[in-house]
C-alpha cells in the first residue's frame, strides 16, 4: 500500500512570494492534517481537512491556508512568505482523524525562505 | 494552552543498554496519547496508540505504559540497538481543539 506522498521535497522561495505544497494521503484515508516544524520547536498543528472540509485549525495567521480535493489530496498554501516560515512541513493522513486512529506521515517538504 | 513535555531532551546510550523516557501531559480531559519514532530523513512512524489508564503496549523490544491520572507515559527500550537511534515523539489528543499536541521529543543515540 502506497504511503503518504508530499511534493515537492525541497523548496526555496523569496520573501513575499507564495508557495503551494501538496500531500497525497493513503488510499481510503479521509483526514489530512498539516504540521510545521521549526528548529527547537515540536510539531505545530496547522489545520486538518476531512472530506474536503477544514475541520480544525491551529493558531497560525491567515497567510496559511489549505484545501482538500474529492480524492482526499490536500494542498497547503502560504502567501506573502516571511523568513520565519522556513520550516519542515509535514502532512499526516488517517482514516478518521480522531484520537484513537493512527496517523501516517509523509516525509515532509523542507521550505527555505530567503 | 496545552503543554506536553518530554524528558530527557536527548540521550546517548551504549548498544545493549536498556533505556526509558517520559512524556508528561495534562491529566484532566484525557482521550488518547500516541507515541511516534522519527528517524532522520524519514517520516514519523506510529509506535503506539494508548487510550486507557494502565495501558501497557509492546512492539518487539519497545514498550510503553500510561498513567492518565497523574499525566505521564513511559517509553522503554530493552537492549538498545543502533537502529533505535531516532527522535521519539509523544502526542496528546486535545479534545477541545480536536487535534494532536506534540511534545518536543527525546532524541536517542545508540552508540555501537
Amino acid at each position: 500500500k502506497a504511503g503518504v506522498t508530499q511534493t515537492p521535497r525541497y523548496l526555496i522561495k523569496t520573501r513575499g512570494q507564495q508557495v503551494t505544497l501538496s500531500c497525497s494521503p493513503i488510499s481510503g484515508h479521509r483526514s489530512v492534517s498539516w504540521y510545521q516544524q521549526t528548529p527547537g520547536q515540536g510539531l505545530q498543528f496547522l489545520f486538518e481537512y476531512f472530506s474536503e472540509t477544514q475541520r480544525n485549525k491551529g493558531n497560525f495567521p491567515g497567510r496559511f491556508s489549505g484545501r482538500q480535493f474529492s480524492n482526499s489530496r490536500s494542498e497547503m498554501n502560504v502567501s506573502t512568505l516571511e523568513l520565519g516560515d522556513s520550516a519542515l512541513y509535514l502532512c499526516a493522513s488517517s482514516l478518521r482523524g480522531r484520537e484513537n486512529t493512527e496517523a501516517f506521515f509523509g516525509q515532509g517538504t523542507r521550505l527555505t525562505v530567503v | 494552552i496545552l503543554n506536553v513535555e518530554q524528558s530527557p531532551q536527548s540521550l546517548h546510550v551504549q548498544e545493549g543498554d536498556s533505556t526509558n523516557f517520559t512524556c508528561s501531559f495534562p491529566s484532566s480531559n484525557f482521550y488518547a496519547l500516541h507515541w511516534y519514532r522519527w528517524e532522520t530523513a524519514k517520516s514519523p512512524e506510529a509506535l503506539f496508540v494508548m487510550t486507557l489508564n494502565g495501558d501497557e503496549k509492546k512492539k518487539g523490544r519497545i514498550s510503553a505504559t500510561l498513567n492518565t491520572k497523574e499525566g505521564y507515559s513511559y517509553l522503554y527500550i530493552k537492549g538498545s540497538q543502533p537502529e533505535d537511534s531516532a527522535t521519539y515523539l509523544c502526542a496528546f489528543w486535545n479534545n477541545y481543539g480536536q487535534n494532536f499536541v506534540f511534545g518536543p521529543g527525546t532524541r536517542l543515540s545508540v552508540l555501537p
